[in-house]
């Protein structure tokens, strides 16, 4: 069973501060993905990852970056937190193209919110 | 890129009435559509899929439908019932690398007893 998960659920920072949001999957998938969450807005990618060390943007990338320094941790930055971030943040993993249809597995999703 | 457009935004049904939600999208060489249902405080979990090779496909009381020429897929719940109350999210993968996935809006569906 595939579990991804994210280091908060709640999360209050102040405006300017550096935020540090984190995931982990367990089932060795190549990629990785970084969404937010807007009512009406769907799901929007900010980044995502198909290897260690490798990244790509996604369409929303402004204000924001990633790393990948192993294959099962992909953590969002945000460098200077601004209010219109406030959002709700999911991660997603996935096995490469071939190796799957394209299913991505989610996690529980961490609820942002700056003042 | 691939943009794609999801109505209605909201749905209201009877339990035991059929519910449709339909999508959109731009790129012709999209190649496969999810359907993700979201329950309140929960995460986003596939429910169907399809893929751009197949006309329709069927899962008990949930089936999806794909025309490639209009450029539109559809999700069909017959008999909802109270647990189908949820937001979903159709999403398409566009001709780029990787597994992205480019999603709708979403639709809350709520199904009243």
């Amino acid at each position: 069973d595939v579990k991804v998960t994210q280091s908060s659920r709640y999360l209050v920072k102040r405006t300017g501060e550096k935020v540090f949001l984190e995931c982990v999957q367990d089932m060795d998938h190549e990629n990785m993905f970084w969404y937010r969450q807007d009512p009406g807005l769907g799901l929007r990618l900010i980044y995502f990852s198909y290897d260690v060390k490798m990244k790509e943007k996604g369409d929303i990338p402004e204000g924001y970056s990633v790393s990948r320094e192993k294959k099962e941790r992909f953590s969002l930055i945000l460098e200077s937190a601004s209010t219109n971030q406030t959002s709700m943040y999911l991660c997603a993993s996935s096995l490469a193209v071939g190796r799957s249809p394209g299913t991505q597995y989610f996690g529980p999703g961490t609820r942002l919110l700056v003042l | 890129g691939e943009n794609v457009e999801q109505h209605p935004s909201t749905l209201s049904v009877q339990e035991g009435d059929s519910a449709v939600i339909k999508c959109t999208y731009s790129d012709s060489a999209s190649n496969y559509f999810p359907w993700y249902k979201q329950e309140l405080g929960k995460r986003p979990q596939l429910i169907i899929d399809i893929r751009s090779n197949v006309g329709e496909k069927k899962d008990q009381r949930i089936a999806v439908t794909l025309n490639k020429t209009a450029k539109h897929f559809s999700l069909h719940i017959t008999e909802t019932q109270p647990e189908d109350s949820a937001v979903y999210f159709c999403a398409a993968r566009g001709h780029n690398a990787g597994n992205m996935l480019t999603f709708g809006g979403g639709t809350r569906l709520m199904v009243k007893p």
